[in-house]
């Protein structure tokens, strides 16, 4: 198993730019969801997804959008890239949304906005 | 809301020594505790998940406990080796958290271990 894959690992945009940070797992995981990380925050959560073609908003959720066609795959797309957004973006999965199942990270994304 | 906080913040001991690593959490009322280790411009890789229900786990060198009555967890880690040094996190999922299987963190520990 791969596990959790992330593409790119680096992206550098400019202030208006659009794009999608890919997220992949092949472990036929049910719940999937994106946390960014910045110094003194720890990692928050973005969006999550409890299965194929469900997704909810999590604790920062303002200018991204998600969605989950298949049990695979999970981009987080930037809409209109704000300096703010720069931060390093995890994709993390976990077999259930379920109580007593272990998250699995993947390697993340380093995005910086100009 | 569901605070973690980790102490110290970062930590520098010489090889073989025993340490522990502090979190703790301001809501017990959690379903379980995930700690996780950290290198530099690298993912997260877990280590341990303790459930709500269990006092500690142990996996090779290491051993985390809970006390979710104190909102406690300790990492012990045994003989430490260079290779151990690392950011250490951990992450409790609240019982009241609203948001699907959302992990509450901490800023975590900064380990180094000196040969």
């Amino acid at each position: 198993n791969a596990g959790v894959t992330q593409t790119p690992k680096f992206q550098v945009l400019k202030t208006g730019q659009s794009m999608t940070l890919q997220c992949a797992q092949d472990m036929n995981h049910e719940y999937m969801s994106w946390y960014r990380q910045d110094p003194g925050m720890g990692l928050r959560l973005i969006h999550y997804s409890v299965g194929a073609g469900i997704t909810d908003q999590g604790e920062v959720p303002n200018g991204y959008n998600v969605s989950r066609s298949t049990t695979e795959d999970f981009p987080l797309r930037l809409l209109s890239a704000a300096p703010s957004q720069t931060s390093v973006y995890f994709c993390a999965s976990s077999y259930s949304f379920l109580v007593g199942y272990e998250q699995y990270f993947g390697p993340g994304t380093r995005l910086t906005v100009t | 809301k569901q605070e973690v906080t980790q102490i110290p913040a970062a930590l520098s001991v010489p090889e073989g020594e025993n340490l522990v690593l502090n979190c703790s959490f301001t809501d017990s009322a959690i379903y379980n505790l995930q700690w996780f280790r950290q290198d530099p411009g690298k993912g997260l890789t877990s280590l341990l998940l303790i459930q709500s229900s269990q006092r500690e786990q142990t996996s090779g060198r290491l051993n985390a406990s809970l006390d979710k009555s104190s909102g406690r967890s300790t990492l012990y880690i045994a003989a430490s080796q260079p290779g151990d040094s690392a950011t250490y996190l951990c992450a409790v999922r609240g019982q009241g958290e609203t948001s699907g299987s959302r992990l509450t963190f901490g800023e975590g520990t900064q380990l180094t271990v000196n040969p």
